[in-house]
């Protein structure tokens, strides 16, 4: 089973736009983080925001939250005022005590002007 | 700086004829691991290492091989590639604990004919 679902393979936003990115994940561990990468066309693979499962709150980087909701399992990641250069490939992974960093396959995210 | 280096960032060979590419960090990071990114798949784990002469398979390491002689390199080694090996790489590391961002190498993309 996975443990790591992102069920849009794409999106598309206008500029300035808000855009939420759609994560779920499946563990039975009571300590896990939870990553969200951005990854452009030229391939790098670029830290956005980071969420523990014991953080009380959402977390945010700047133009980036992540929505957790701890009970449903999900940790969308919420990208505010969207520009050009956000448009990129998107992953969530998590990583449970001693094991690996496990991701998704990805959203494609686009913005338009 | 700190940062992962890859090398080489791109190559193109034949089946059968053994490679190795290179990984460094300098950032004295315990954990490293190999990935690879194929598309429709997201990055799927190789190889991982907790710490110098400790290596562990990860999700898909048949056909490849690793060795952490050194804490701050992390070379993968394909014996004889084929070409469902053509993919792109990326080395990452960390320091251990499930909190941790994970820094990635700039990937290396390696096609196999």
């Amino acid at each position: 089973a996975q443990k790591i679902t992102q069920t849009q393979p794409g999106m598309f936003v206008q500029e300035k736009e808000a855009v939420t990115l759609d994560c779920t994940y499946d563990t039975s561990d009571p300590s896990y983080g939870l990553f969200w990468y951005k990854q452009p066309s030229s391939g790098e693979m670029i830290f956005l925001i980071y969420q523990g499962s014991y953080d009380q709150q959402n977390a945010t980087e700047g133009r980036y939250s992540l929505n957790f909701q701890k009970a449903r399992k999900s940790a969308n990641l919420v990208i505010s005022a969207s520009q050009l250069g956000d448009s990129a490939m998107y992953f969530c992974a998590m990583r449970e005590a001693g094991t690996a960093l496990i991701f998704g396959k990805g959203t494609t995210l686009s913005v338009s002007s | 700086e700190a940062q992962v280096t890859q090398n080489p960032r791109y190559l193109i060979t034949v089946t059968g004829k053994k490679l190795t590419v290179t990984c460094s960090q300098n950032m004295n990071h315990e954990y490293m691991s190999w990935y690879r990114q194929d598309p429709g798949l997201g990055l799927r784990q190789i190889y991982y290492s907790m710490n110098v002469e400790v290596t562990d398979k990860g999700d898909v390491p048949e056909g490849y091989k690793v060795s952490r002689k050194e804490k701050r390199n992390f070379p993968l080694i394909l014996e004889s590639p084929s070409p469902n090996q053509t993919s792109l790489y990326f080395c990452a590391s960390r320091v251990g604990g499930v909190t941790n961002e994970q820094f990635f190498g700039p990937g290396t993309r390696l096609t196999v004919l």
